[in-house]
């Protein structure tokens, strides 16, 4: 079975320092990835997703991620974070041949001045 | 403007009541979900369906029913058989599409409390 794995629950930057959420999957063929913010009580907005070509995408917001198969990760980075980026951020998979979206446990992510 | 809407925002049930989390798409999307989120538990598929008439269970279906009889809605009813219904619900939908890196779309969330 497919399952997605996000080892870090909490994570603190300062203000303008560079970030990186780590997302790791597992699932013998390319999936289709995703990385998912959510501010409190709110749904979720995609930043970006992956599912061929460029293994270094660029999303909303300042956020990248890079796709690395011989690591089965799919890491979300922003090289200046800033304070409204304090949020729960999601890692996602989905198979090529279905629909269904399965998601890490998320990592919120804390910002202070 | 085109999107999902979920309602109500905030839901208070009595113990052993049935209730109904709305959640309505125009978005013309074939595929719509529903989600349960519980701190650091990440998002937990309930149901889905992929097409009018039809769906699936999830990972956690048990004490959950759905219908979709329109394309556009997707309710979600909570009975009393689900032992520990309070949480954070979140309805989805998306392009049914193979081959296609198809993103879900979300709600804004029903957040329900057994009182």
């Amino acid at each position: 079975a497919q399952s997605v794995t996000q080892p870090d629950i909490h994570i603190t930057v300062s203000e303008g320092a560079s970030l990186e959420l780590r997302c790791n999957y597992s699932y013998g063929a390319t999936p289709y990835l995703f990385w998912y913010v959510q501010s409190p009580g709110q749904g979720l907005q995609l930043l970006l997703k992956y599912f061929s070509g460029d293994t270094l995408v660029q999303g909303i917001k300042g956020f990248e991620a890079e796709f690395k198969r011989s690591q089965s990760s799919f890491n979300l980075r922003k090289p200046s974070v800033h304070w409204s980026d304090a949020a729960e951020y999601f890692c996602a998979v989905r198979r090529e041949y279905g629909n269904k979206l399965v998601f890490g446990a998320g990592t919120i992510l804390r910002v202070k001045s | 403007d085109g999107g999902i809407t979920q309602s109500p925002k905030y839901l208070f049930r009595k113990e052993g009541q049935n209730v109904t989390l709305s959640c309505e798409q125009n978005l013309n999307h074939d595929a719509m979900y529903w989600y349960r989120q519980d701190p650091g538990q990440g998002l937990r598929l309930i149901y889905y369906s992929q097409i009018v008439n039809d769906f699936q269970k999830g990972d956690i279906a048990e004490g959950y029913s759905v219908s979709r009889e329109k394309k556009e809605s997707f309710p979600l009813t909570v009975t009393s058989a689900q032992k520990n219904p309070t949480a954070f619900y979140l309805c989805a939908s998306s392009i049914h599409s193979i081959g296609i890196a198809t993103e879900a779309f979300f709600g804004q969330g029903t957040r329900l409390t057994v009182v």
